[in-house]
Formats: C-alpha cells, structure tokens, sequence
C-alpha cells in the first residue's frame, strides 16, 4: 500500500517566486491535512480538507499561502512570492474520518528553502 | 500561545535503560492525545495514544501515562533501543475535533 506522496522532497527557490507543493493522500482517506514544521514553533497545521472541501485554514499564515483539493487524490499548496521566512518542512496526511480515532498518516514531507 | 508543550528538546539515554519523554498542555477541553515518533528525512508516524478515561496505556515496550490534573503525559520506553532514537512529537485534540495540536518535539537519543 502506497502511503502519503509528496512531491517535490526539496525545493530551492528565490524570494518572491511561486512555489508550489504537491499531494497525494493514501486511497480511501477523505481528511487531508497540511503541517509546516519550524524548530521555534514544531508542527503547525496550516489547514485541512474534508471531502476535498476546506474546513479550517486559520492556520495559514498570510494570504500568500493559498492550499486547494480539487479531488480525493490531490492537493496542492502554493506559496506566492515566496519568502525567506517560509523556509521550512511541509508536512502532508491524511486519515479516514469514519475510522474513529485520530491517528494521521503522514507524508515523507517538502523540504523549502527560500533564498 | 503553545498549547502543547515539550519543555526537553533533547534527551540521551543508555541502551537498556528507561527513556522517559514528557508533554504539558494547557488547554482542558483537549482529552486524546498521542504520541508521534519521526525518523529524519521521513514524516512522523503514529506511536501510541490515550483517551483521557485512561490514565495508562500500553504497547510492547512503549506505555503512556496521563495525569488530568496536572494537564500532563508522559512515555515511557522500556528497554530503549538505538531504533527508538528520533524526535517524538505529543499531540493533543478533542474527540469531536479533527485537528491535532502538536508540542515541538524531543529528540531522544539511545547511546548504545
């Protein structure tokens, strides 16, 4: 069984470029999460979906962060412009909501750097 | 505001010996809680979790213990092993929540 996919594993960019940060949740699963991972704050969750459906994204940090689902099987996360501060791990996971307590299947996560 | 918190960013402990990672919340209406455990370069991976009904669970060498009161848990592992070195997040959220809130981690290393 595949697990969580994330593409791509590392990303360098240049401040003020687009950047965009791409999921794959395992098959099944219908809650998709997306974490930010700092050393000063840990694992920050900056949104999560539904049935594809955004539920709570306050935890994206500026309205240059913008996350969609356009289906079960993919998610995007898109940072423009990107900026130095953004660099960070980016955590993708998901779970099957019907299947009671809250373990998430994490992704091997995006490694960003912003230069 | 950390509503979930590890004080000990780093922890060393001997092979064979009792590894014990500890987890503070603030937040009263949190009552699941779970522990993570990451290995570098891959995402964090469940370990073991509790309901606040409980005050101990156990699996194989890992067990959890949670203290209402003092709005604390704690995991225990025993014997450590050098597989168990990596950075363990606590997580905390409410039954009809999905979202999980995560403390910063410890990075517990086994010295063989």
């Amino acid at each position: 069984d595949a697990g969580v996919i994330q593409s791509p594993r590392h990303e360098v960019t240049e401040m003020g470029q687009e950047v965009t940060l791409r999921c794959k949740p395992i098959s099944g699963h219908n809650s998709l999460f997306w974490y930010r991972q700092t050393m000063m704050r840990g694992l920050e969750l900056l949104i999560y979906f539904n049935n594809n459906v955004p539920i709570d994204d306050s935890g994206m940090p500026e309205d240059r962060f913008s996350a969609k689902m356009p289906n079960a099987s993919f998610s995007t996360l898109k940072i423009q412009p990107s900026e130095p501060r953004d660099s960070a791990v980016y955590f993708c996971a998901s779970r099957n909501r019907d299947r009671g307590p809250h373990e998430q299947f994490f992704g091997p996560g995006t490694r960003l750097t912003v230069l | 505001d950390q509503q979930v918190k590890q004080n000990s960013p780093s922890l060393s402990v001997q092979e064979g010996r009792i590894s014990i990672l500890n987890c503070d919340y603030t937040n009263s209406m949190f009552d699941y809680f779970l522990w993570y455990k990451k290995y570098p370069a891959e995402g964090p991976t469940f370990l073991i979790s509790i309901s606040s009904i409980k005050d101990k669970n156990e699996d194989g060498r890992f067990t959890v213990f949670l203290n209402k009161s003092a709005k604390h848990l704690s995991l225990h592992i025993v014997p450590s092993q050098p597989g168990d070195s990596a950075v363990y997040f606590c997580a905390a959220t409410n039954f009809g929540n999905e979202k999980l809130t995560f403390g910063t981690g410890t990075r517990l290393t086994i010295i063989p």
